[in-house]
């Protein structure tokens, strides 16, 4: 079965500090990547996504992910975190979005909880 | 309005009542979904309705019973539920209802659910 790994499951970081959270997928097809965060108390957002094409993407809020197929991972990473970055972030793959049965369905990872120091 | 809209945000419930919870989004989006989030773990799907067609069932205890009245609705019937469905019910919606890859997600902000 298809499944989403998260190394990291807590990251405490203090402010300006560099951050990377790691995505690993096990799924050799087609995928579809996607970044999810969800603030203290707000709704689940979308960060970002890949679909197709340059593999390295940017969302919001200066996040940015690489897919890197040979590895199977899409890691998340910002250059400088602020404190109002602390939150839940969640991976998730839609695998064989090409199968009607499929495409809507996300493998979600299990996320990473980020707390940012001031 | 970019928003998904969840009422009530908190419920409490015992074991013996029926209750509903009622999703709104007026985006045009054409596909809905039920999902069900512990606190800290992913969210887990549970329904998709796709052009008002119940498309997915996560083979969801019957105690659950979803329901589609037209495009921007969605609701979740509630009886008979055990303590263990306490948790945050989320509601999501996503523009195109078929063959659509790369979608985004809508998310509301959830109703809290408890049982007692």
């Amino acid at each position: 079965a298809q499944s989403v790994s998260q190394h990291n499951h807590h990251v405490i970081l203090s402010e300006a500090a560099s951050l990377e959270l790691g995505c690993n997928y096990s799924y050799g097809g087609t995928v579809n990547l996607f970044w999810y965060v969800q603030y203290p108390g707000q709704h689940l957002q979308l960060l970002l996504k890949y679909f197709s094409g340059d593999p390295l993407v940017k969302g919001i809020k200066g996040f940015e992910a690489e897919f890197i197929k040979s590895k199977f991972s899409f890691n998340l990473r910002k250059p400088s975190v602020q404190w109002s970055d602390t939150a839940e972030y969640f991976c998730a793959v839609n695998a064989d979005p090409y199968n009607a049965g499929n495409n809507r369905k996300l493998i979600w990872g299990l996320g990473t909880s980020l707390a940012v120091n001031p | 309005d970019t928003e998904v809209t969840q009422t009530p945000k908190h419920l409490v419930m015992g074991m013996t009542n029926k209750k509903s919870l009622k999703c709104e989004q007026h985006m045009g989006h054409r596909a809905m979904y039920w999902y069900k989030q512990k606190a800290k773990k992913p969210p887990e799907l549970m329904f998709v309705y796709s052009y008002e067609k119940l498309s997915i069932n996560e083979s969801v205890p019957s105690r659950f019973s979803p329901e589609c009245p037209n495009s921007s609705l969605l609701n979740l019937h509630l009886h008979a539920l055990q303590p263990e469905d306490s948790a945050l019910y989320l509601c999501a919606s996503s523009q195109r209802g078929q063959g659509a890859m790369g979608e985004k997600l809508f998310f509301g902000s959830g109703t809290q659910l408890s049982v007692l």
